[in-house]
């Protein structure tokens, strides 16, 4: 089974800044099987990134995803107030096919 | 338009079974590409896959749920379900269910991610 760390658990910035979130595979993962979620509070995950760089429909430019092997990041460049929320990356992998790391909260600085 | 609708009891008994129904509108779940997958997420935790099903019927579980899941789709009802045997307290989450997509393009398989959810359903186990 393929295990993800995300780091760090929680990134405490401003409105405006940029923000670099960390996702770790404990086994190579094959770029096109890399996703990444932003989940509100109260709400379902909404799909972010698939593919590892390729941004899912109507996700606005700010966010990008780039990495490749064991080492992903998704990165938002000016953070809106409305990105201070949790974010999840996910494998697409053979057993069990889908695994998800534990998430980083973006909160307020 | 796609969208999915989870539907079932909000409590269960320990020992009994959970059931829930996924609602497909908007499109068919038959005769599509997609899987059609069923997560979980207990309070203030993070998000766990339980099980998957393509149209064809065939499924795939999570191995630490395996003996007590069941996955079944309905296309005539245009309906997925799943079945959690023998559910304890540790089973209580929202359970959300999920489309994803797995293609083959130009000689490797490429994975699109989930982009369609349903809202959730939030289940206890309790007596």
């Amino acid at each position: 089974e393929i295990v993800l760390t995300q780091s760090p658990g929680t990134l405490s910035l401003s409105p405006g800044e940029r923000a670099t979130l960390s996702c770790r595979a404990s086994q190579s993962v094959s770029g096109s099987y890399l996703a990444w979620y932003q989940q509100r509070p109260g709400q379902a995950p909404r799909l972010l990134i698939y593919g590892a760089s390729s941004r899912a429909t109507g996700i606005p430019d700010r966010f990008s995803g780039s990495g490749s092997g064991t080492d992903f990041t998704l990165t938002i460049s000016r953070l809106e107030p409305e990105d201070f929320v949790m974010y999840y990356c996910q494998q697409y992998g053979s057993s069990p096919p889908i695994t998800f790391g534990p998430g980083t909260k973006v909160d307020i600085k | 338009q796609v969208q999915l609708q989870e539907s079932g009891p909000g409590l269960v008994k320990p020992s009994q079974t959970l059931s829930l129904t996924c609602t497909v509108s908007g499109g068919s779940i038959g005769g599509s590409d997609y899987y059609w997958n069923w997560l979980r997420q207990p309070a203030g935790k993070g998000l766990e896959w339980v099980g998957r099903i393509y149209t064809s019927g065939i499924t795939k579980y999570n191995p630490s749920l395996k003996s007590r899941v069941t996955i079944s789709v309905d296309t005539s009802k245009n309906q997925f379900s799943l079945n959690l045997t023998s559910v304890t307290a540790a089973d209580t989450a929202v359970y959300y269910c999920a489309r994803d997509l797995l293609e083959w393009v130009s000689g490797a398989y490429y994975y699109y991610g989930m982009d369609v959810w349903g809202q959730g359903t939030t289940v206890t186990v309790s007596s």
